[in-house]
């Protein structure tokens, strides 16, 4: 089945600075990827997915994300953090084989912008 | 476009005590999920409806658990009875189909307090 790995559950940034937020991930069939963001006593909010095509993927926010097959990773980037950007980011893979949406999450990663 | 609506936000109950939560999915969609998210980790998939059928159910603590879809519209997730490990926000969900890749868009959760 497949699974997702968030390296580092907490990450700190200074306003302006880069922000890179690490995903790996394992399956056995090509798989789906996904950003989602979730701010405090809200829902997931989708930032971007890759499905096929164009392995850099842009989202919202300014976020982008580059699927690399031979890393097994779909790492998130953003080139000047804001304030605003300050949430949970998690992680997910849905395999593209049995027809249903079996999504898998990560831990999540902890994002503080510090100003 | 209205959102995935999820009632009651917020419950506190007594263990052994039972408790139902609603959702309501965005128009149209036919994929309902429910997702119950621990604090500290990522969403973990109950249940998935397509329509009022049953696509899957494999991680429901079904001896506990409970939710059904009658009408292929709204849907309701029971616990009976709770136990102080059922403390988590849980996330209702919804896609247009149930295709891998698809958008899963969030409501907003319903967090229970079980002590």
């Amino acid at each position: 089945a497949q699974s997702v790995t968030q390296l580092g559950s907490h990450v700190s940034v200074s306003e302006g600075a880069l922000v890179l937020l690490r995903c790996n991930y394992s399956s056995s069939v090509p798989p789906y990827l996904f950003w989602y963001v979730q701010y405090p006593n809200q829902g997931l909010q989708l930032l971007l997915k890759y499905t096929t095509g164009a392995t850099l993927v842009k989202g919202i926010n300014g976020f982008e994300a580059e699927f690399k097959k031979s890393e097994t990773s779909f790492h998130l980037t953003k080139p000047s953090a804001h304030m605003s950007d300050a949430a949970e980011y998690f992680c997910a893979v849905s395999e593209n084989e049995k027809g249903n949406n079996d999504m898998r999450f990560g831990a999540g990663t902890r994002l503080t912008v510090k100003p | 476009e209205a959102g995935v609506a999820q009632s009651p936000r917020y419950k506190i109950i007594e263990k052994r005590q039972s408790v139902a939560f609603w959702c309501n999915p965005i128009s149209g969609h036919a994929t309902l999920y429910w997702y119950q998210q621990i604090l500290g980790q990522g969403p973990k998939l109950l249940i998935q409806f397509q329509n009022n059928g049953v696509v899957d159910d494999s991680q429901l603590p079904k001896d506990r658990f409970s939710a059904e879809r009658l009408k292929g519209v709204d849907s309701t997730l029971k616990i009976q009875p709770a136990k102080l490990e059922d403390s988590a926000v849980y996330l209702c969900a919804s896609s247009l189909v149930v295709a891998s890749g698809n958008t899963i868009y969030f409501g907003e959760g319903s967090w229970l307090t079980v002590v």
